[in-house]
């Protein structure tokens, strides 16, 4: 089945605790992203990858890390997570081939305490 | 840079009733398309249709259909017929050369409450 997966689903931390969240695909897509959703704001993009060792910032790229050393793997890494970074976060892939149409992860709910 | 905007925010309506949801979108590029997704209560975000920038026919699905009018930069999508499972938050997107394929540019969503 064709998916993007993310780990945690959930998670409650405190300030200035360093946490990576996972994402992975299988569906051999370029490009991946990391989104932020907060209410009345709409989805936001963090930062992209159109391939292994490319990635580029999005519109609210501060406060947050990323790589990707692998195709199918795109962790999102908060260093020192501040309470401003609580939301809810998706990781989503796609590919020329599907005209660009995002797959998204189910979500991570974080709350930075 | 582009620009999604859904002016709606919220809809309330009764089972049955047409919903029509506006969305304008502002970009330089030539080519690019465009995106509603839906997110029920239950958060996560569903595909439901994409248009290109050369194709502007406009098409019915099921109780799903929309209308693309590049003349007015506009997107619109219309529930026939809604029902309670309709209920969720619609965003429109854009994706574009100048940003990066990659990038999709989320409208603020609209709030779709349909009522038994």
């Amino acid at each position: 089945e064709a998916q993007v997966t993310q780990n945690p689903r959930y998670l409650i931390t405190v300030t200035g605790k360093k946490l990576t969240v996972t994402c992975s695909q299988n569906m051999n897509h370029e490009y991946m992203s990391w989104y932020r959703q907060d209410p009345g704001l709409g989805l936001r993009q963090i930062y992209y990858s159109m391939n292994v060792e490319v990635t580029d910032k999005g519109d609210v790229p501060e406060g947050y890390k990323v790589s990707r050393k692998e195709k199918r793997n795109f962790p999102l890494i908060l260093e020192s997570p501040s309470p401003n970074q609580t939301s809810l976060y998706f990781c989503a892939s796609s590919s020329p081939e599907r005209s660009y149409e995002q797959y998204f992860g189910p979500g991570t709910r974080l709350t930075v305490t | 840079a582009q620009k999604v905007t859904q002016a709606q925010t919220e809809i309330s309506v009764v089972e049955k009733e047409d919903v029509t949801l506006d969305c304008v979108y502002e970009t330089r590029d030539t080519t690019y398309y465009l995106f509603w997704y839906k997110q029920p209560p239950s958060g996560e975000l569903v595909f439901l249709i994409r248009r290109n920038s050369f194709d502007e026919q406009n098409e019915i699905s099921g109780r799903y259909s929309w209308n693309f009018q590049k003349s007015t930069s506009s997107f619109n999508f219309t529930i026939t017929a809604s029902q309670v499972v309709d209920s969720a938050v619609y965003f429109c997107a854009l994706s574009g050369r100048t940003d990066s394929w990659g990038k999709l540019q989320f409208g603020a969503g609209t709030q779709v409450v349909v009522t038994p």
